[in-house]
């Protein structure tokens, strides 16, 4: 099983910043296997990114995902009030399917 | 509107048995691979989310996590725009929110989830 490690655990920022998200993995993630998602308390998980790099149609421009082999980053860049939620990693080259712990955003 | 909801989730006994449902709209059901995923409740970065099981479109093909081989059950209804999952002999650490997602790979849409509560 692939393991994958977010860091940091908690980032604060002020709005207009950027934030840069980590998610590490165990061992390779085979052809950009990975994916992001954004949950907000009491909320559904929500696709971000796929294919390390992909924005789904809705997404913004904002959100940008980059990495391979074992090292993936999430940029969320002109952070806004509404960016404030917990992100996940999530590798799917093999199975089983796993997420990263998470990342939670405080927007100050 | 593309739309699945769950139902079916509730309090049971450990050991015990549940079904629960997925009702898809607005999206061609039978071309996709559908999953279950679940998040244990208030544990934040603790716990986070854990894939449980998926199938393929047609039903032909299904796979699961270790920790619920031979307990749990996902299938799917074509007909009916359905998806199940069958879970017995549940577990403590089975108690978690479930939901029903679009994908077997990423999962690009979610429902709302239904809790299940495994009590002794």
């Amino acid at each position: 099983e692939i393991v994958l490690t977010q860091s940091p655990g908690t980032l604060s920022l002020s709005p207009g910043e950027k934030a840069t998200l980590s998610c590490r993995a165990s061992q390779s993630v085979s052809s950009s296997s990975l994916a992001w998602y954004q949950q907000k308390p009491g909320q559904a998980p929500r696709l971000l990114i796929y294919g390390a790099s992909r924005r789904p149609t809705g997404i913004p421009d904002r959100f940008t995902g980059s990495g391979s082999g074992t090292d993936f980053t999430l940029t969320i860049s002109r952070l806004e009030p509404e960016d404030s939620a917990v992100y996940y990693c999530q590798q799917y080259g093999t199975s089983p399917r796993s997420f990263g712990q998470g990342t939670k955003l405080e927007i100050k | 509107e593309v739309q699945v909801v769950e139902s079916g989730g509730g309090l049971v006994q450990r050991g015990g048995s549940l079904r629960l449902s997925c009702t898809a709209s607005g999206f061609s059901f039978s071309s996709y691979w559908m999953s279950w995923v679940r998040q244990a409740p208030g544990k934040g970065l603790e716990k986070g989310l854990e894939w449980v099981a998926s199938i393929k479109a047609d039903g032909t093909e299904k796979y699961y996590v270790d920790s619920v081989k031979g307990r749990f059950t996902i299938s799917r209804d074509n007909a009916k725009n359905s998806l199940y999952l069958q879970m017995n002999s549940l577990r403590d650490d089975d108690t978690a929110v479930y939901y029903c997602a679009i994908g077997g790979s990423w999962f690009f849409n979610w429902g709302q989830g239904t809790l299940v509560t495994v009590s002794s």
